[in-house]
């Protein structure tokens, strides 16, 4: 079945980077891009950004612009989403969605990233 | 950024009735609007695209509408699992795609 997995919690301390993976199975993974979403603890969901997995191309939230790389392994059918000088307020669950056209139709189960000294 | 604003913040609707949700954008976004449903622990789901689709394997109870700045999602018949938070968003103008702070369905 078509499914997005996503590697496992983390937790970090401030100004460290984290990396979290989405791999991809069931469908021909560079065909759809895929979008990144944030949720903080009991708040809404946030847009962080898309990439194609056709062609690596990307566009960003300019709230993350300066800190976040996405990019895709499309040998393996991963995509990743690596957020650095990361801060307190960074804590949330972190999402990849396949997208289609702009509408994301799987989810990953979710990635919770902590950021605490 | 187009700002998605939704109403009400919370609703309170019993089992069996028709349950109304509102999203306004600050400016068009055409019919380029999806509708989330997401429970506690879960991923959101995806219910609605293009204002007014069904996604594959959603219960015909879901219904959207609307275009350019008003939407509507409407559950006809409240079932036990459609308690949850609904999110619309929309995906016209971007960067960035965005959400609405979305609306709480509880049990009245």
């Amino acid at each position: 079945q078509v499914q997005l997995v996503q590697s496992g919690a983390e937790v970090k301390k401030p100004g460290a980077s984290v990396k979290v993976s989405c791999k991809a199975s069931g469908y021909t993974f560079n065909s759809y891009g895929i979008t990144w979403v944030r949720q903080a603890p009991g708040q809404g969901l946030e847009w962080m950004g898309w990439i194609s997995a056709y062609n690596g191309n990307t566009n960003y939230a300019q709230k993350f612009q300066d800190r976040v790389t996405m990019t895709t392994d499309t040998s393996t059918s991963t995509a990743y989403m690596e957020l650095r000088s990361l801060r307190s307020d960074d804590t949330a669950v972190y999402y990849c969605a396949r997208t289609y056209y702009g509408a994301f139709d799987i989810w990953g189960q979710g990635t919770m990233v902590t950021v605490s000294s | 950024e187009i700002v998605m604003t939704q109403s009400p913040a919370t609703l309170s609707v019993s089992p069996g009735e028709r349950a109304t949700l509102s999203c306004r954008a600050s400016q068009s976004v055409s019919s380029s609007l999806a509708w989330y449903q997401q429970k506690p622990g879960q991923a959101p789901r995806l219910l609605i695209y293009g204002a007014s689709t069904r996604a594959t394997g959603i219960p015909a109870r879901f219904s959207g509408s609307g275009s350019g700045t008003e939407f509507t999602l409407t559950i006809s018949s409240l079932q036990s699992e459609d308690f949850a938070v609904y999110y619309c968003q929309q995906y016209n103008n971007w960067p960035p795609w965005t959400f609405g702070q979305g609306t709480k369905v509880e049990i009245k």
